[in-house]
């Protein structure tokens, strides 16, 4: 059964300053790996999506990379502001039918 | 990109009655709805899967004759919370997927269920 798992589960930057969350998962047979941002009470929405044939997406200031082999997925978030706190939850797909299996989120809270 | 409207995205009941919660595609056609639960500081945690004109697929531990979920038409998936009670207070998220063949899915904004 696939897991994910989140790390850190909390962060707390000031403004300006790289950050890197962390993602791995269990079962390397992935079909994709979707990185989403939910604000409180809110729903979520798309941030990247990383077929399991590539290796990095990038949008803007984000930036997710993909390992299948080793299991783990990074995103990357440069020259971070206030407006990103939020949690960033990492999901993925083992196959195009399967539904996501998501981690539990990262919330980030960057300080102005 | 594809929207996917939830409601209401916040209902208040009394123990035992029933509530309904609607998510529906605005733009596109979704064969498949999936609806998921979250309580505070935890993931989103897939409750049932619904295949348009057909019976959903629920997830183990979740009770189908509790979470009852129509999907009548191509556009619309509603669950409906039977009977509801404290424990049952969560947020409650339903997903669109628009390409099967790159699984992606739309979110709806969720609806906070608080059960008195």
């Amino acid at each position: 059964k696939q897991e994910v798992t989140q790390i850190p589960a909390a962060l707390s930057v000031p403004e300006g300053e790289n950050l890197v969350l962390n993602c791995s998962f269990t079962d390397s047979a992935i079909y994709n790996l979707q990185w989403f941002r939910q604000d409180p009470g809110k729903g979520l929405t798309s941030l990247l999506l990383i077929q399991s044939s590539q290796r990095e997406q990038t949008s803007g200031r984000l930036n997710a990379s993909l390992d299948k082999s080793s299991g783990r997925s990074t995103l990357y978030i440069a020259a971070s502001q206030p407006g990103d706190s939020a949690t960033y939850l990492c999901a993925v797909s083992d196959s195009g039918n399967t539904p996501l299996v998501f981690g539990k989120g990262t919330r980030l809270s960057v300080i102005a | 990109g594809a929207v996917v409207s939830q409601h209401p995205s916040w209902v208040i009941c009394k123990s035992g009655t029933s509530v309904k919660i609607e998510c529906r595609s605005l733009d596109f056609q979704a064969t498949t709805m999936f609806w998921y639960r979250q309580f505070p500081k935890q993931s989103l945690m897939l409750m049932a899967t619904s295949n348009e004109g057909s019976k959903a697929t629920y997830e183990q531990g979740v009770e189908k004759d509790k979470f009852l979920i129509n999907h009548a038409s191509l556009t619309l998936s509603t669950l409906t919370v039977t009977s509801a009670h404290p424990e049952d207070s969560s947020f409650y998220i339903c997903s669109a997927r628009i390409i099967v063949a790159k699984n992606i899915q739309y979110f709806g904004a969720g609806t906070r269920l608080s059960v008195l």
